[in-house]
């Protein structure tokens, strides 16, 4: 299975700045997505990243507030732009590996915005 | 909309207890992960069903798929404080590699 490094791992933020979330991987994989988790609670997703192409917003979420790049096969970057307390979250990364669909996941970025 | 229920929500039992986590839908999946999560981590992988009826064993934990691959069930043989996290399941759907995800269960095993 991959493995998944994400950066910051937390970070503390005043309302209306920005905070670029770094995702990388051991090995070239296709499908990358982005997900918020408030803490004990499911995960949502918020885009799918495919190299070469835009990202995939879900319903809620749009790419001025959440512009994401996928530079390459191994990386991804997710920012949350001009942000506010409701923005405080866990953000986390995966990707896709296999026809069986799984998914593997870094160890999240806890913002808190305030 | 697909929905995946899973049950029960939360759930803080003794150690040396038994244990079974449902996941239901009306939609059929090709596959069906569980997860396990730990605070300040990402949900870590611990199995997937692909054919409807499979059951797998991992140690004290049983799961089983469906007879017609919209449900599973996670049960925990005499658990233990290290079962203790949060379990979510997710059904994969081939046409557009996205997982649909449970509620989550926030299980607590006390010694």
């Amino acid at each position: 299975s991959a493995v998944i490094s994400q950066k910051p791992s937390r970070d503390i933020c005043q309302r209306g700045t920005s905070l670029t979330i770094q995702c990388q991987v051991d090995s070239q994989v296709t499908m990358m997505f982005w997900y918020r988790q408030q803490p004990g609670q499911s995960l949502t997703l918020i885009a799918t990243a495919n190299q070469g192409s835009e990202a995939t917003y879900e319903s809620g979420f749009v790419i001025d507030k959440f512009p994401i790049s996928r530079p390459n096969l191994t990386f991804s970057t997710l920012t949350v732009s001009n942000m506010s307390p409701e923005d405080s979250s866990i953000y986390l990364c995966s990707v896709e590996d296999g026809e069986r669909i799984e998914q593997y996941f870094g160890p999240g970025t806890r913002l808190t915005v305030t | 909309t697909q929905l995946l229920e899973q049950s029960p929500q939360f759930l803080s039992i003794q150690e040396g207890e038994n244990l079974t986590v449902y996941c239901n839908s009306s939609s059929v999946f090709s596959s069906l992960q569980w997860y396990r999560q730990e605070p300040g981590e990402g949900p870590v992988l611990l199995v997937t069903v692909v054919t409807g009826g499979e059951v797998k064993k991992l140690k004290r934990l049983t799961f089983q798929f469906g007879d017609a691959r919209k449900d599973s069930s996670l049960h925990i043989t005499a658990a233990q404080p290290g079962d203790t996290g949060l379990y979510l399941c997710a059904g994969g759907r081939r046409s557009n590699y996205q997982l649909i995800w449970g509620a989550g269960t926030k299980l607590i095993i006390k010694p």
